[in-house]
C-alpha cells in the first residue's frame, strides 16, 4: 500500500500570501489530521477530517482553515502568512470502524513526509 | 490547557545501555497513549501505544503507563546508534479524541 502522500514537499511564499497544502491519505483510510510542528512549539493539532466534514479542531486562528473531498483527500489552507507560520504541516491518515455509537477514527496514525513551509 | 511534558534532552546513553524516556500528562480523563519515534529531517512513526497500567513489550520496547500517576515512560533496551532519534509522547482522551502531543526527548545512542 502506498503511504500518505503531501504536496508539495517544499514551499516559499512571502507575508500577506495564501498557501494550499495537500494531502493523500492511504488507500481505505477516511481521517485526515493536519498538525503544525516547530522547534518552539512542537507538534501541534490543527484539525481532523473523516467523511469530509470536520470533527475536530485544535486551537489555531481562523486563517487556518482545511477541507475534506470525497476521496479523503484533504487540503488545508493558510491565508494571511505570517513569519511565525513558518513549519512543517504534517498530515495523518488514520481508519476510520464503525462503532455502536458511530464512526470511531482508530488509534494509529500514519503520518506523511510533510510541507516545509516557508514564510519570507 | 490539556498537557504532555516530556525532558526535551539530549538523553545520551553508550550502546547496549538501557535508555529511559518519561512523559507526564495533565488530563486524567486520558485514555490512550502513544509514543512516537521521529529522526531528523523525518515524520513521526508510532512504536508503541499502551491503554492499560503496567507495562506492555514489543521487542526492545517497553511501555509503562500508570495512570494515578498521570506518567508513562518508554525503555528501550540494547540501545543501538540507530535509536538515536526524537521521541514523542502522546496522549488522547476519548472526548474530544485529539492527540495532544509532548514536546519530544532527543536521544543519542553512542557507539
Amino acid at each position: 500500500k502506498a503511504g500518505v502522500t503531501q504536496t508539495p514537499r517544499y514551499l516559499i511564499k512571502t507575508r500577506g500570501q495564501q498557501v494550499t497544502l495537500s494531502c493523500s491519505p492511504i488507500s481505505g483510510h477516511r481521517s485526515v489530521s493536519w498538525y503544525q510542528q516547530t522547534p518552539g512549539q512542537g507538534l501541534q493539532f490543527l484539525f481532523e477530517y473523516f467523511s469530509e466534514t470536520q470533527r475536530n479542531k485544535g486551537n489555531f486562528p481562523g486563517r487556518f482553515s482545511g477541507r475534506q473531498f470525497s476521496n479523503s483527500r484533504s487540503e488545508m489552507n493558510v491565508s494571511t502568512l505570517e513569519l511565525g507560520d513558518s513549519a512543517l504541516y504534517l498530515c495523518a491518515s488514520s481508519f476510520v470502524a464503525a462503532a455502536p455509537g458511530g464512526p470511531r477514527r482508530t488509534d494509529t496514525q500514519y503520518f506523511g513526509p510533510g510541507t516545509r513551509l516557508t514564510v519570507l | 490547557q490539556k498537557e504532555v511534558e516530556q525532558n526535551s534532552g539530549p538523553l545520551s546513553v553508550p550502546e547496549g545501555a538501557i535508555a529511559s524516556l518519561n512523559c507526564t500528562y495533565s488530563d486524567r480523563g486520558s485514555q490512550s497513549f502513544f509514543w512516537y519515534r521521529q529522526y531528523s529531517g523525518k515524520s513521526p512513526e508510532l512504536i508503541m501505544s499502551i491503554y492499560s497500567n503496567g507495562d506492555k513489550e514489543d521487542g526492545r520496547f517497553t511501555a509503562q503507563l500508570n495512570k494515578a500517576s498521570q506518567y508513562v515512560s518508554l525503555l528501550i533496551r540494547d540501545s543501538q546508534p540507530s535509536d538515536s532519534a526524537t521521541y514523542l509522547c502522546a496522549v488522547r482522551d476519548n472526548y474530544g479524541q485529539n492527540f495532544v502531543f509532548g514536546p519530544g526527548t532527543r536521544l543519542s545512542v553512542l557507539p
